[in-house]
């Protein structure tokens, strides 16, 4: 099963809105990532983490990548009304000689014009 | 292409029925991988490739699931005797060898009736 937590599970907010969202692991990840979902398609890569506390901008995108490697947040300034979708979290994990992502439930976000 | 595709989109099989879906990567990625995603869910770990190499497969939830990729390119994604639970969207993505960043087809969303 599933081993991130993402919150919060929707949000509904006004055009122009900053939003915040984030994610957290009982498991320490070495690569955090955040993808976009539209209906109908698959996750589109926003921003890669690499490093612990590091902090990365795309755009009105930000996104951090928590001191314990257990958690990140993405935050998105100014929204638009294309910002409308599902954001995940992902966390790359190694084991026994294989990378796979552990991705979380989802973000689903809705801007009002 | 300069994207992952996936064919076919759509497929509607009866209870028991054999599919197969496909997956072609973008051009000279090493790594392949397969998801399964759920209504409502993030996507799920199904197996991965490094070229034709199988290298894991922890996460095909039984032995009617099957994926190869003979020639290190277009790998197809094998489900015999379909069931119910096997509905969902079934997404392929790939990577190049030195980069962990996934890149997603649009999926090929899968009905058993």
């Amino acid at each position: 099963g599933q081993q991130l937590n993402q919150s919060p599970q929707s949000m509904f907010i006004q055009e122009g809105e900053d939003v915040s969202m984030n994610c957290t692991s009982s498991s320490i990840f070495n690569t955090w990532l955040w993808y976009k979902q539209d209906p109908g398609e698959g996750p589109v890569l926003l921003i890669a983490l690499y490093k612990a506390g590091e902090l990365t901008s795309n755009g009105r995108l930000t996104a951090q990548f928590g001191i314990t490697r257990k958690d990140s947040f993405l935050n998105i300034s100014a929204s638009i009304p294309s910002d409308v979708g599902i954001y995940f979290c992902a966390g790359l994990k190694t084991q026994g000689g294989s990378e796979k992502l552990v991705f979380g439930k989802g973000t689903k976000l809705t801007v009002n014009p | 292409g300069a994207g992952v595709s996936q064919s076919p989109r759509y497929k509607v099989a009866k209870r028991g029925q054999d599919v197969a879906l496909r997956c072609d990567p973008i051009s000279g990625h090493v790594s392949l991988f397969w998801y399964q995603q759920a209504l409502g869910q993030g996507p799920e770990f199904l197996t991965y490739f490094q070229n034709e190499a199988q290298l894991d497969k922890s996460g095909l939830p039984s032995d009617r699931f099957f994926a190869e990729r003979p020639e290190g390119s277009v790998s197809t994604l094998k489900i015999q005797r379909t069931q119910q639970e096997d509905s969902a969207v079934y997404l392929c993505a790939s990577s190049s060898f030195a980069m962990v960043e996934q890149y997603f087809g649009p999926g090929t969303r899968l009905t058993v009736t």
